[in-house]
């Protein structure tokens, strides 16, 4: 199986600063034939269902800011938040959807300093 | 507007087994995969199975295999999860998911969830 390790477990920010988190797979989840990263990024506020934020890496879900943003290729992963807002506080999660068993990262935690 | 609800989630004894149902409307349910994803209480997602638009494909977590079993009847937008030897450990909110690719033919990240249904394995 894959794993994802993500990193931080959590994380303080103050208001309008950059929030970055780490993912990382124990294989490449770059599909060669089509040069794709098969990760995705979800945020899951408090009381709250999961929410699609990142697929293939870094291309955005419809309707999420372009304060999020995805990077990296094959094992190392990154999500940034270029501009927290208070409305971002919640737990995100990578993804992988290379492979069966679908796998998820443990989640980071992102709160306001 | 999609539309997912799970039903079906209990209080139950380890050993004994349940079906969780998910209700789907708002988009054409037989076009694309759905999955099962779990919360246990304090922990993080769990993907947990993956069935492909037409059941011709079908995944589980090694946690969870030889015991759970997904199905889907495309004719009544609903998707199913039948949960035997419960555990424990299976203590979690359970989410039904919609994967994002039409038709495809790989796995896709899931682009809407339930609100859950909650599953409480306790003697």
């Amino acid at each position: 199986d894959i794993v994802m390790t993500q990193s931080p477990d959590s994380l303080a920010v103050s208001l309008g600063e950059r929030a970055t988190i780490n993912c990382k797979s124990s294989q490449s989840l770059l599909y060669s034939s089509n040069n794709r990263d098969y990760i995705a990024w979800f945020q899951q506020k408090p009381g709250q269902t999961p929410r699609l934020l990142i697929y293939w890496g870094s291309t955005r879900e419809s309707g999420v800011p372009d304060r999020f943003s995805g990077s990296g290729s094959g094992t190392d992963f990154t999500l940034s938040i270029s501009s927290l807002q208070a409305e971002d506080v919640a737990v995100y999660y990578c993804q992988q959807y290379y492979t069966t068993p679908l796998t998820f990262g443990g989640g980071t935690k992102v709160e306001i300093k | 507007e999609v539309q997912l609800v799970e039903s079906g989630g209990d209080l139950i004894q380890p050993g004994r087994s349940l079906r969780l149902s998910c209700a789907a409307s708002g988009f054409k349910f037989g076009d694309y995969a759905m999955h099962w994803v779990r919360k246990p209480p304090g922990k993080g997602l769990e993907w947990v199975s993956g069935i492909n638009w037409n059941s011709g494909v079908i995944a589980y977590a090694d946690s969870v295999k030889g015991r759970f079993t997904i199905s889907r009847d495309n004719a009544k937008n609903s998707l199913f999860l039948e949960v035997n030897s419960l555990r424990v450990e299976d203590t979690a909110l359970y989410y039904c998911a919609k994967g994002s690719g039409r038709r495809s033919v790989e796995w896709s990240p899931s682009d809407s969830w339930g609100q859950g249904t909650l599953v409480i394995v306790s003697s």
